[in-house]
Protein backbone atom coordinates (compact mmCIF):
# COMPACT_ATOMS: atom_id res chain seq x y z
CA UNK A 1 0.00 0.00 0.00
CA UNK A 2 2.29 3.21 -1.31
CA UNK A 3 1.60 6.44 0.78
CA UNK A 4 0.53 7.79 -2.42
CA UNK A 5 -2.20 7.05 -4.26
CA UNK A 6 -1.75 6.89 -8.45
CA UNK A 7 -4.56 5.23 -10.90
CA UNK A 8 -2.99 2.19 -11.89
CA UNK A 9 -2.92 2.35 -15.22
CA UNK A 10 -4.05 5.61 -18.13
CA UNK A 11 -4.43 5.27 -21.90
CA UNK A 12 -4.43 7.58 -24.68
CA UNK A 13 -3.91 7.41 -28.47
CA UNK A 14 -1.87 9.77 -30.70
CA UNK A 15 -1.56 13.35 -30.48
CA UNK A 16 -4.21 13.10 -27.14
CA UNK A 17 -3.50 14.95 -23.56
CA UNK A 18 -3.33 12.78 -20.68
CA UNK A 19 -3.76 13.22 -16.90
CA UNK A 20 -2.05 10.95 -14.09
CA UNK A 21 -3.71 12.12 -10.55
CA UNK A 22 -1.46 11.78 -7.75
CA UNK A 23 -3.09 11.61 -4.11
CA UNK A 24 -1.43 12.57 -0.97
CA UNK A 25 -1.86 14.04 2.67
CA UNK A 26 -0.61 17.04 4.85
CA UNK A 27 2.71 15.31 5.76
CA UNK A 28 3.94 15.28 2.17
CA UNK A 29 2.45 16.45 -0.77
CA UNK A 30 0.54 19.59 0.80
CA UNK A 31 3.46 21.00 2.78
CA UNK A 32 6.57 19.52 -0.18
CA UNK A 33 7.49 19.86 -3.60
CA UNK A 34 5.96 16.92 -6.08
CA UNK A 35 8.96 14.65 -8.30
CA UNK A 36 7.42 12.55 -11.62
CA UNK A 37 9.56 9.75 -12.76
CA UNK A 38 9.41 8.25 -15.99
CA UNK A 39 10.16 4.45 -16.22
CA UNK A 40 10.52 2.86 -19.58
CA UNK A 41 11.02 -1.03 -19.38
CA UNK A 42 13.63 -2.56 -18.19
CA UNK A 43 15.44 0.77 -16.91
CA UNK A 44 15.68 2.74 -14.21
CA UNK A 45 13.33 5.69 -13.52
CA UNK A 46 14.52 9.07 -14.82
CA UNK A 47 13.36 12.38 -13.45
CA UNK A 48 10.17 14.27 -15.12
CA UNK A 49 8.92 17.14 -13.60
CA UNK A 50 10.75 18.68 -10.05
CA UNK A 51 9.52 21.34 -7.26
CA UNK A 52 5.59 20.42 -8.76
CA UNK A 53 5.99 21.93 -11.86
CA UNK A 54 10.27 22.46 -13.35
CA UNK A 55 11.00 20.35 -16.28
CA UNK A 56 14.50 18.89 -16.03
CA UNK A 57 17.00 19.97 -19.48
CA UNK A 58 15.84 17.91 -22.70
CA UNK A 59 12.16 16.81 -20.83
CA UNK A 60 10.53 18.07 -23.78
CA UNK A 61 7.14 20.39 -22.77
CA UNK A 62 4.93 18.52 -23.57
CA UNK A 63 4.92 17.06 -20.21
CA UNK A 64 3.91 19.58 -17.06
CA UNK A 65 3.45 19.34 -13.50
CA UNK A 66 0.87 20.90 -11.47
CA UNK A 67 -0.24 21.08 -7.40
CA UNK A 68 -3.35 21.73 -5.69
CA UNK A 69 -3.64 21.01 -1.61
CA UNK A 70 -3.02 17.48 -0.81
CA UNK A 71 -2.69 16.24 -4.87
CA UNK A 72 -0.95 16.60 -7.72
CA UNK A 73 -1.53 15.83 -11.58
CA UNK A 74 1.10 14.98 -14.66
CA UNK A 75 -0.22 16.15 -18.08
CA UNK A 76 1.14 14.46 -21.31
CA UNK A 77 0.13 17.19 -24.36
CA UNK A 78 0.26 15.40 -27.90
CA UNK A 79 1.33 11.98 -26.86
CA UNK A 80 3.43 9.68 -28.63
CA UNK A 81 4.43 6.31 -28.85
CA UNK A 82 7.19 6.57 -27.14
CA UNK A 83 5.74 8.01 -23.59
CA UNK A 84 4.85 4.45 -22.96
CA UNK A 85 5.50 3.85 -19.83
CA UNK A 86 5.34 3.47 -15.81
CA UNK A 87 4.68 6.93 -14.22
CA UNK A 88 5.65 8.03 -10.46
CA UNK A 89 4.58 10.65 -7.93
CA UNK A 90 6.88 11.04 -4.72
CA UNK A 91 7.44 13.58 -2.08
CA UNK A 92 8.78 14.05 0.64
CA UNK A 93 6.65 12.94 4.19
CA UNK A 94 8.03 15.39 7.13
CA UNK A 95 6.32 12.41 9.30
CA UNK A 96 8.99 9.71 7.80
CA UNK A 97 11.69 12.07 7.10
CA UNK A 98 12.05 10.44 3.77
CA UNK A 99 10.33 10.37 0.46
CA UNK A 100 7.10 8.51 -0.08
CA UNK A 101 5.95 7.29 -3.86
CA UNK A 102 2.54 6.80 -5.67
CA UNK A 103 1.84 3.20 -6.58
CA UNK A 104 2.73 4.05 -10.36
CA UNK A 105 1.00 4.66 -13.31
CA UNK A 106 1.13 2.30 -16.36
CA UNK A 107 0.53 4.67 -19.90
CA UNK A 108 -0.83 2.60 -23.03
CA UNK A 109 -0.52 4.56 -26.13
CA UNK A 110 -3.48 2.85 -28.11
CA UNK B 1 27.89 14.52 -16.19
CA UNK B 2 26.45 12.86 -13.05
CA UNK B 3 26.73 9.24 -12.88
CA UNK B 4 26.15 6.99 -10.22
CA UNK B 5 27.31 3.29 -10.69
CA UNK B 6 25.58 0.52 -8.21
CA UNK B 7 27.59 -2.64 -7.18
CA UNK B 8 27.98 -5.95 -4.85
CA UNK B 9 23.96 -7.14 -5.73
CA UNK B 10 24.06 -11.05 -6.44
CA UNK B 11 22.39 -14.01 -5.10
CA UNK B 12 22.57 -14.25 -1.26
CA UNK B 13 21.23 -16.63 1.34
CA UNK B 14 18.09 -15.28 3.92
CA UNK B 15 19.70 -14.44 6.98
CA UNK B 16 23.05 -13.35 5.40
CA UNK B 17 24.33 -10.01 4.82
CA UNK B 18 25.57 -7.83 1.78
CA UNK B 19 27.07 -4.54 1.14
CA UNK B 20 26.17 -2.54 -1.96
CA UNK B 21 28.12 0.61 -2.85
CA UNK B 22 27.32 3.06 -5.12
CA UNK B 23 30.64 5.16 -6.54
CA UNK B 24 29.30 8.83 -7.59
CA UNK B 25 31.02 11.40 -10.46
CA UNK B 26 30.07 14.34 -12.34
CA UNK B 27 28.92 16.56 -9.52
CA UNK B 28 30.41 17.67 -6.03
CA UNK B 29 29.07 14.22 -3.81
CA UNK B 30 29.54 15.95 -0.71
CA UNK B 31 27.03 18.54 -1.41
CA UNK B 32 24.48 16.22 -1.52
CA UNK B 33 22.25 14.46 -0.22
CA UNK B 34 22.12 10.09 -1.29
CA UNK B 35 18.94 7.76 -1.40
CA UNK B 36 18.77 4.35 -1.71
CA UNK B 37 14.92 3.07 -3.61
CA UNK B 38 14.28 -0.04 -4.27
CA UNK B 39 12.24 -2.32 -6.49
CA UNK B 40 10.68 -5.39 -6.22
CA UNK B 41 10.37 -7.47 -9.55
CA UNK B 42 7.13 -6.08 -11.17
CA UNK B 43 6.16 -3.88 -7.98
CA UNK B 44 6.75 0.09 -7.47
CA UNK B 45 9.41 2.06 -5.92
CA UNK B 46 9.84 2.06 -2.12
CA UNK B 47 12.17 4.28 -0.56
CA UNK B 48 14.77 2.61 1.41
CA UNK B 49 17.16 4.88 3.07
CA UNK B 50 18.54 8.36 3.03
CA UNK B 51 21.51 10.59 4.42
CA UNK B 52 22.75 13.65 4.54
CA UNK B 53 25.28 15.66 2.65
CA UNK B 54 28.25 14.99 5.40
CA UNK B 55 26.23 11.83 7.33
CA UNK B 56 25.07 13.52 9.89
CA UNK B 57 21.14 12.51 9.09
CA UNK B 58 20.17 9.33 8.59
CA UNK B 59 16.43 7.82 8.26
CA UNK B 60 15.44 4.52 7.11
CA UNK B 61 12.11 3.34 5.83
CA UNK B 62 10.07 1.09 8.52
CA UNK B 63 10.53 -2.20 6.58
CA UNK B 64 14.26 -2.14 6.54
CA UNK B 65 14.89 -0.12 9.96
CA UNK B 66 17.01 -2.31 12.31
CA UNK B 67 18.54 -4.24 9.02
CA UNK B 68 19.86 -1.59 7.16
CA UNK B 69 22.51 0.77 7.51
CA UNK B 70 23.13 3.69 5.20
CA UNK B 71 26.50 5.36 5.37
CA UNK B 72 29.30 7.63 2.75
CA UNK B 73 33.14 8.36 2.31
CA UNK B 74 33.03 11.67 0.80
CA UNK B 75 36.75 11.33 0.14
CA UNK B 76 35.80 8.29 -2.08
CA UNK B 77 32.68 9.32 -3.57
CA UNK B 78 30.55 6.73 -2.72
CA UNK B 79 27.64 5.67 -0.36
CA UNK B 80 26.95 2.47 1.34
CA UNK B 81 23.95 0.06 1.97
CA UNK B 82 24.91 -3.01 4.14
CA UNK B 83 21.90 -4.74 4.50
CA UNK B 84 22.33 -7.69 7.33
CA UNK B 85 19.17 -10.60 8.47
CA UNK B 86 18.25 -10.47 4.61
CA UNK B 87 15.16 -11.63 3.89
CA UNK B 88 12.84 -13.04 0.56
CA UNK B 89 10.96 -9.64 0.61
CA UNK B 90 14.28 -8.00 0.30
CA UNK B 91 14.48 -9.12 -3.11
CA UNK B 92 14.83 -6.28 -5.38
CA UNK B 93 16.67 -3.81 -7.36
CA UNK B 94 18.26 -1.30 -5.72
CA UNK B 95 18.53 2.33 -6.95
CA UNK B 96 21.25 4.44 -5.60
CA UNK B 97 19.67 8.25 -6.04
CA UNK B 98 21.37 11.62 -5.82
CA UNK B 99 19.76 14.59 -3.71
CA UNK B 100 19.03 16.93 -2.75
CA UNK B 101 17.83 17.00 1.01
CA UNK B 102 14.08 16.60 1.03
CA UNK B 103 13.20 15.67 -2.16
CA UNK B 104 12.85 12.61 -4.14
CA UNK B 105 15.77 12.62 -5.79
CA UNK B 106 17.16 13.64 -9.58
CA UNK B 107 19.47 11.72 -10.82
CA UNK B 108 19.65 7.74 -10.57
CA UNK B 109 22.03 4.81 -10.95
CA UNK B 110 21.12 1.86 -13.00
CA UNK B 111 20.33 -0.51 -10.16
CA UNK B 112 22.33 -3.47 -8.32
CA UNK B 113 19.87 -6.63 -8.64
CA UNK B 114 19.85 -8.44 -4.52
CA UNK B 115 18.26 -11.91 -5.00
CA UNK B 116 17.78 -13.38 -1.18
CA UNK B 117 17.42 -17.13 -1.85
CA UNK B 118 18.05 -20.25 -0.51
Amino acid sequence: QSVLTQPPSASGTPGQRVTISCSGGSSNIEINFVYWYQQLPGTAPKLLIYRNNQRPSGVPDRFSGSKSGTSASLAISGLRSEDEADYYCAAWDDNLSGPVFGGGTKLTVL
Amino acid sequence: QVQLVESGGGVVQPGRSLRLSCAASGFIFRSYAMYWVRQAPGKGLEWVAVISHDGSKKYYGDSVKGRITISRDNSKNTVYLQMNSLRSEDTSVYYCVRGPWGSAGDHWGQGALVTVSS
